[in-house]
This record gives C-alpha cells, sequence and structure tokens, in this order.
C-alpha cells in the first residue's frame, strides 16, 4: 500500500526555518518525482516544487524560489523541503505527493503557521 | 505561466443529476510528446486532495465510472453523470505540461 507521511509544520515566526519532511512507503521511491503542495487555508492549492527520481533536477514556484530547497534522500525513502525566511504567505497545509501529477494517495498534510 | 480558469466557481446539484465543470487554458496543453498533461482532483471538505482523471480523460484506480474527463487543446471537462452524496467537495484542473504546474482555482460541488 502506498503511504505518504509528513512530518516537520509547526508554528514559526517571520523570517524563521523550518524543514519539512515525507517519508514515502509501498512503491519504488527511487523511481518517482516527487511533488509538494500546499494549500492556504480557506485558499485552493498551489504546486510549490518538485524533485527529479535522481535529485538531480528541482523546479519550485516563483513565490518561494531562492527561499526554498527540495532535496531527497533514496537510500530512506524520504524527500524534504527547506524553508527559510518564511513570510506570513507561506502559512499553508503542505502536502506530498507522487509525480508531477500528484498521484494517489496524497498524504496528510502538515501545517506550517507563519506569525509573529 | 499556463493560467487555467474553471467555471463555475460554485456548482449546486440536485442529486441524481448530471454536472459539468469546464477549465480553460491559456495556452495549449499538449506537450512536445503528443499527450497533454490535464488532470482533475476532487477534496472533500477536511481531506487531502485526490486526483480523479489523468491526461485529460483517464479515470484514477478506484474512481466510480459516473466521473469522465475530455477536451482537448484550451478546453477540457470534468462529467459526472449522475450525483452522490459523496462528490460534494472542491474540483480542481490541473496541469503539468510545463512549469510551473498550475492548478486552476477550484469549483465547489454542493448539493441543493
Amino acid at each position: 500500500e502506498v503511504q505518504l507521511l509528513e512530518s516537520g509544520g509547526g508554528f514559526i515566526q517571520p523570517g524563521g526555518s523550518l524543514r519539512l519532511s515525507c517519508a514515502a512507503s509501498g512503491f519504488p521511491f527511487g523511481t518517482y518525482d516527487m511533488s509538494w503542495v500546499r494549500q492556504a487555508p480557506g485558499k485552493g492549492l498551489e504546486w510549490v516544487s518538485t524533485i527529479s527520481d535522481s535529485g538531480g533536477r528541482t523546479n519550485y514556484a516563483d513565490s518561494v524560489k531562492g527561499r526554498f530547497t527540495i532535496s531527497r534522500d533514496n537510500s530512506m525513502s524520504t524527500f524534504f523541503l527547506q524553508m527559510n525566511s518564511l513570510r506570513a504567505e507561506d502559512t499553508a497545509v503542505y502536502y506530498c505527493a507522487r509525480g508531477q501529477d500528484f498521484q494517489n494517495p496524497w498524504g496528510q498534510g502538515t501545517l506550517v503557521t507563519v506569525s509573529s | 505561466d499556463v493560467v487555467l480558469t474553471q467555471s463555475p466557481l460554485s456548482l449546486p446539484v440536485t442529486l441524481g443529476q448530471p454536472a459539468s465543470i469546464s477549465c480553460r487554458s491559456s495556452q495549449s496543453l499538449v506537450y512536445s510528446d503528443g499527450n497533454t498533461y490535464l488532470n482533475w482532483f476532487h477534496q472533500r471538505p477536511g481531506q487531502s486532495p485526490r486526483r480523479l482523471i489523468y491526461r485529460v480523460s483517464n479515470r484514477d484506480s478506484g474512481v466510480p465510472d459516473r466521473f469522465s474527463g475530455s477536451g482537448s487543446g484550451t478546453d477540457f471537462t470534468l462529467k459526472i453523470s449522475r450525483v452522490e452524496a459523496e462528490d460534494v467537495g472542491v474540483y480542481y484542473c490541473m496541469q503539468n505540461t510545463q512549469w510551473p504546474l498550475t492548478f486552476g482555482g477550484g469549483t465547489k460541488v454542493e448539493i441543493k
């Protein structure tokens, strides 16, 4: 059974940093691109970042470019989102998903709240 | 960036009746390999999103056959042949033809 489990969310002040993790199981992790998608409270879905299967290629939304870094550890079937210089507008539930096309199932999401 | 415009924003439907959601793209979503990477997602209140349809018209495993996707180029449609109570929530189209990946703004389906 495919499972994705996010962790690392929490409450952080503006300008702070957080590292999100997504632990994967039930599929050959090292053969899939992996993505982060977020949803601000009461808003729609927004793609954040995608990393290729090998980790050699990364893409970012303009809204996070230069502040967020996606990475992965295929030996641990886990990928990460390092979030620096956090802003209030980064407040959202962050979901991890398989592929560039966000295959099922998604993770349950982890809430990041940026506030003073 | 590709802008996806969904309509309507809100869709009150009667149980057992059909429903249709439109997704229009600001650019053609046909990729150089000939495929069109337009997907549909459903999010029930308080739940994670779930993909229903990939590459315009392919239903994901476990998705009821009352859901169907169609379209080409820049115009796409998600249809529900007979709405059931569990179909309430927000539907999103999304393209992964080109970077950055983008979602439509969402269509909220509710029961009349």
